[in-house]
């Protein structure tokens, strides 16, 4: 089993719906969690941070971490064609500079 | 401007050859990392390092070679021993802000096999 598990897609959706992004793990010592968006051809970039259990809302952008069930979720309201995009999910068990484990991605078409 | 520069964006290497990917940072970020991905695969670390002068292997350091000489500077080194090179590279960097550990990414280099 790997230790981040993400369903690639592709996912496709209609301008305005509401996006669902998963990801589980296996790793219960996991706690600081992150979403990276990362458009074609181009670096991943920061999309939102987490720490421990709960939600946490940032415009169109929700986290959600569930630790007990080991599940973290990237809600996006309203989406629109500039989301389209690779979703990264990654996580890390450390404080400080250590390296994340990285989801596989999931490819989101939003069309107009 | 801060950021990351990977340099060249396309590469493409010969068989038998060694080739290096550059990696320089202008953010004072202690800590540097390379990543691997392929086509439908999400990120996997090759090596970090989190102070000059040290860096340790990721999941897949077989065939490639780093130095950290400098704090701003972090070169890969794809070698012929790597046999399956063709892939997008992604170098990051990250600095230990009250415990929060945010990679930022450089726009990749993407290396083809001749």
């Amino acid at each position: 089993q790997k230790e981040v598990e993400q369903d690639p897609g592709p996912l496709s959706v209609p301008e305005g719906a509401i996006v669902s992004l998963n990801c589980t793990y296996s790793n219960s010592a996991f706690q600081y969690f992150m979403w990276y968006r990362q458009y074609s051809r181009k670096g991943p970039e920061l999309l939102m941070y987490t720490y421990s259990s709960g939600n946490k809302e940032d415009g169109r952008f929700t986290a959600q971490v569930d630790k007990s069930s080991k599940y973290i979720s990237l809600f996006i309201r309203d989406s629109q064609p500039s989301d389209s995009a690779t979703y990264l999910c990654a996580m890390s068990v450390m404080l400080g500079n250590t390296p994340l484990v990285f989801g596989k991605g999931t490819r989101l078409s939003v069309i107009a | 401007d801060g950021g990351i520069t990977q340099s060249p964006k396309y590469l493409f290497r010969k068989e038998g050859q060694n080739v290096t990917l550059s990696c320089e940072q202008n953010l004072n970020h202690d800590a540097m990392y390379w990543y691997r991905q392929d086509p439908g695969q999400g990120l996997r670390l090759i090596y970090y390092s989190q102070i000059v002068n040290d860096f340790q292997k990721g999941d897949i350091a077989e065939g490639y070679s780093v130095s950290r000489e400098k704090k701003e500077s972090f070169p890969l080194t794809v070698t012929s021993a790597q046999k399956n090179p063709t892939a997008f590279y992604l170098c990051a960097s990250s600095m230990d802000r009250g415990g929060k550990n945010i990679q930022y990414f450089g726009a990749g280099t993407r290396l083809s096999v001749l």
